[in-house]
């Protein structure tokens, strides 16, 4: 079966501490990102990336990091620098939305600070 | 800049009808999709417009007015899954998607 698949599901973080998120498609997708969603919120974006080992900021980027060593894969560093990281994290892939083509979601990670 | 407005919560009763409004002003435009998020979940797409126009998909239809930056979700034959939120977004010449804050529709018996 394709799809998009993160993990883990819920995420606790202790003060100082840096955790990453995994996220990983087998759609074959050239696009990959990472919003944000806070309770009763919309979804904010991250950071993106449109290629291997290349990537852009989104709106929100200070206090995270990415990498995209591998098409497959895109996961997101919450650093010790986001002060407020509690939320709801989604990643999402797409062939290319510049063409029409919709964004495929993962299922989502909780991320808590302890 | 970029904006995209919907209005915060709605309620409606089952076997309704039910209308969400959305607004927009970008840079630039492709499209719009029209997605459906039940809490602690990811969102599913429910449609895309590009052209002038509604797009019929059972009981879910989705208005577009390009000149005047406006589309509209439309709910028929509301059933109590369809309490959710509902997320307005657009592809505006970037590789990016723009979301609007949602509506969050609930409905009841």
């Amino acid at each position: 079966d394709g799809g998009i698949t993160q993990s883990p599901k819920y995420l606790f973080r202790k003060e100082g501490q840096n955790v990453t998120l995994s996220c990983e498609q087998n759609l074959n997708h050239d696009a990959m990102y990472w919003y944000r969603q806070d309770p009763g919120q919309g979804l904010r974006l991250i950071y993106y990336s449109q290629i291997v080992n290349d990537f852009q900021k989104g709106d929100i980027a200070e206090g995270y990091s990415v990498s995209r060593e591998k098409k497959e894969s895109f996961p997101l560093t919450v650093t010790s620098a986001q002060k407020n990281p509690t939320a709801f994290y989604l990643c999402a892939s797409t062939p290319g939305l510049r063409s029409g083509e919709k964004l495929f979601f993962g299922s989502g990670t909780q991320l808590s600070v302890l | 800049g970029q904006n995209i407005d919907q209005p915060t919560e709605m309620t409606a009763t089952e076997g309704a009808i039910v209308q969400i409004n959305c607004t927009y002003q970008t840079s630039g435009f492709n499209g719009l999709f029209w997605y459906q998020q039940h809490a602690g979940e990811a969102p599913t797409f429910l449609s895309y417009n590009v052209l002038d126009g509604l797009e019929e998909k059972g009981r879910f239809s989705s208005f577009l007015s390009r000149s005047k930056g406006y589309s509209y979700l439309l709910l028929k034959e509301l059933q109590m899954k369809d309490s959710a939120s509902y997320l307005c977004a657009v592809s505006a010449n970037t590789d990016k998607l723009i979301f609007g804050t949602g509506t969050r529709l609930q409905v009841f018996p």
